[in-house]
């Protein structure tokens, strides 16, 4: 079956702690992103990733770092410097490049808890 | 000003209902609009989408833009107890690289 798969499924983080959060993808997709939920505020843009070895900031990217050092995989971190990282966290990809309609599809998604 | 606005709701209905979901946007540029449904602690799935103004059907489902005021909406006919979740609006376009600039969300139940 082709798709996205996130792991773990829940996440419990101690004070201080940083904790690495999986998403791995075997559509063939060039493009990878990663969105943090929280209750009424939708989805907001984490970082994303167009090709292999290159990655972008989005909109809240402070006390998060990324990699994506193979086509299928985009870890992310939640370092300690992200002060409130409670939140449901959905990785996405999409087939990339220019003149694509860029459909995005997603992970099931990682909630994580802060203990 | 948030560049897409939506209602969040929460917005409940009868079954068999007509539903109305509707998204704001500021950014002019913005070329496809897409629908995404949430199910409750699950990742978003692509409901549909379409390019520019004008309307687009799919079943029960019915997309619409007006680029010239800056309005979509998602219109569910014959609403069914299934159709529950959350709706996200998505324009996209004007990059090249498909970020998609997400609304808030609108918090749907349909009861029997």
């Amino acid at each position: 079956d082709g798709g996205i798969t996130q792991s773990p499924k829940y996440l419990f983080r101690k004070e201080g702690q940083n904790v690495t959060l999986s998403c791995e993808q075997n559509l063939n997709h060039d493009a990878m992103y990663w969105y943090r939920q929280d209750p009424g505020q939708g989805l907001r843009l984490i970082y994303y990733s167009q090709i292999v070895n290159d990655f972008q900031k989005g909109d809240i990217a402070e006390g998060y770092s990324v990699s994506r050092e193979k086509k299928e995989s985009f870890p992310l971190t939640v370092t300690s410097a992200q002060k409130n990282p409670t939140a449901f966290y959905l990785c996405a990809s999409s087939i990339g490049g220019q003149g694509n309609l860029q459909t995005q599809y997603f992970g099931p998604g990682t909630r994580l808890l802060v203990l | 000003q948030k560049e897409v606005e939506q209602d969040p709701g929460p917005l409940s209905v009868p079954e068999g209902a007509i539903v109305s979901l509707n998204c704001t946007y500021s950014n002019s540029a913005f070329q496809y609009f897409m629908w995404y449904r949430q199910y409750s602690r699950k990742g978003p799935e692509l409901l549909m989408y379409t390019y520019s103004s004008g309307n687009k059907e799919d079943g029960r489902f019915t997309a619409q833009v007006d680029k010239s005021s800056k309005y979509i909406s998602l219109f569910i006919r014959d609403s069914q107890p299934s159709d529950s979740a959350t709706y996200l609006c998505a324009p996209a376009g004007g990059t090249s690289y498909g970020k998609l600039t997400f609304g808030q969300g609108t918090i749907l139940t349909v009861h029997p």
